[in-house]
């Protein structure tokens, strides 16, 4: 199956700072990735759809300037973290899919102190 | 209401045992239906498709019930590393659904 490489896997920082998170597809050329986050024993939330060389595409309720995302080429796409906060501590994982299947990177856990 | 529900469990279930557990989804137009399985601070990985007919991998066998919309997994001989959170996953037009999981603890 397809391989997608997300990295870093976990990061610490401070309040304030923004956290860039890289997502690569290795086999493949994606030309749309999702990125969720996910609560501790909730459900993968689909915050946005990345679409290479245009704009990404938010659900509602995430914002765009605090999670920005960029899918400049075929095989990566990323999601910063603009001025984190505690709150913004989760689970990120992104994914490409088809109709059949979602193949996920392996995530990151964001701890914001 | 949530377009994927699930019970969240936790099952907790011997060796040996069988265990199963449904997930209910709202959208009748849905297509595709999929249980993955995720380990504690992993991504999650695709266990099985589930067909319209029914369809079983060695352990698990899952079924699908249209009439009134939710999709079942059994684990037949559950094993220790089976211990994971199943979730239920299903495609929505465009988009795939995630059910927040079941817990299965496998003691020895």
């Amino acid at each position: 199956g397809a391989v997608v490489s997300q990295h870093p896997s976990r990061v610490i920082c401070k309040s304030g700072t923004s956290v860039k998170i890289e997502c690569r597809s290795l086999d493949f050329q994606a030309t749309t990735m999702f990125w969720y986050r996910q609560f501790p024993k909730k459900s993968l939330m689909l915050m946005a759809t990345s679409n290479e060389g245009s704009k990404a595409t938010y659900e509602q309720g995430v914002e765009k300037d605090k999670f920005l995302i960029n899918h400049a080429s075929l095989t990566l796409s990323t999601l910063t973290v603009t001025s984190a906060h505690p709150e913004d501590s989760s689970f990120y994982i992104c994914s490409s899919e088809t109709n059949t299947e979602a193949f996920f990177g392996q995530g990151t856990r964001l701890t914001v102190v | 209401r949530k377009e994927v529900e699930q019970d969240p469990g936790p099952f907790n279930v011997p060796e040996g045992a069988t265990v199963a557990f449904n997930c209910t989804y709202s959208n009748s137009a849905s297509q595709s239906f999929f249980w993955y399985r995720q380990d504690c601070r992993k991504e999650p990985k695709l266990l099985m498709s589930v067909y319209s007919s029914g369809n079983e991998d060695g352990r698990f066998t899952a079924q699908l019930n249209r009439a009134s919309q939710y999709i079942s997994l059994l684990i037949r001989d559950s094993k220790l590393s089976d211990s994971a959170t199943y979730l239920c996953v299903v495609n929505i037009g465009y988009k795939l659904s995630f059910g927040a999981g079941t817990t299965v603890t496998v003691r020895a």
